[in-house]
């Protein structure tokens, strides 16, 4: 595994504003993900950042709503944008590690980001 | 039908006994499988991952897979209160941990 942090680790913003969430690890990644985890739910998957192209979007998630950059294999960014109330979430990035002989590959997450729109 | 269904509990367990967390799953091309802890306002931690019919064991954790029966579950043997948490199942389509589709979770509480 590896160090996954997250910035902010929470923040309260207002309704129509736009708020930037960084993901880092301390090694190269191929698979970053992003998801959302909303008040006393599981987690959904937002979408993966691709290095180099446009992250792949899950039903219902679009990149108007959550523009992501994955600039290079240790580093992500989720823009929440134009918030709503119903946006507020955590949100937790991360990412995967190749299984060795006999093992899977594992997805390990970040802290999250805990995000209170009013 | 959700494609990832387990019990949400809360279920008690007494400290010292076997605690048992069950999951089920609906598309039958899921090839992987994994349990995770989370504590309160905490991120989730891998506990296991199985890809394979039959049983695995680590420390105190045994997963077991059944995909004849598509489902999942995870055992805690000598439960300690430090296991009270929420356990997530995640299953992926492939092999390997790509787009996780998360259970609801299981809370889980050990009375001392």
């Amino acid at each position: 595994s590896a160090v996954i942090s997250q910035k902010p680790s929470r923040d309260i913003c207002q309704r129509g504003t736009s708020l930037t969430i960084q993901c880092q690890v301390d090694s190269q990644v191929t698979m970053m993900f992003w998801y959302r985890q909303q008040p006393g739910q599981s987690l959904t998957l937002i979408a993966t950042a691709n290095q180099g192209s446009e992250a792949t979007y899950e039903s219902g998630f679009v990149i108007d709503k959550f523009p992501i950059s994955r600039p290079n294999l240790t580093f992500s960014t989720l823009t929440v944008s134009n918030m709503s109330p119903e946006d507020s979430s955590i949100y937790l990035c991360s990412v995967e590690f190749a299984g060795g002989h006999s093992s899977t590959d594992t997805q390990y997450f970040g802290p999250g980001t805990r995000l209170t729109v009013l | 039908q959700k494609e990832v269904e387990q019990n949400s509990g809360p279920l008690s367990v007494p400290e010292g006994a076997i605690a048992s967390l069950n999951c089920t799953y609906s598309d039958r091309v899921s090839q992987s499988f994994f349990w995770y802890r989370q504590y309160s306002g905490k991120s989730p931690e891998l506990i296991m991952s199985i890809y394979s019919n039959g049983d695995k064991e680590d420390g105190r954790f045994t997963a077991q897979l059944n995909k004849a029966s598509q489902y999942v579950s995870l055992l805690i043997r000598d439960s300690q209160p430090s296991d009270s948490a929420t356990y997530l199942c995640a299953v992926s389509h492939r092999e390997g941990a790509q787009k996780l589709v998360f259970g609801q979770g299981t809370r889980l509480t050990i009375n001392p």
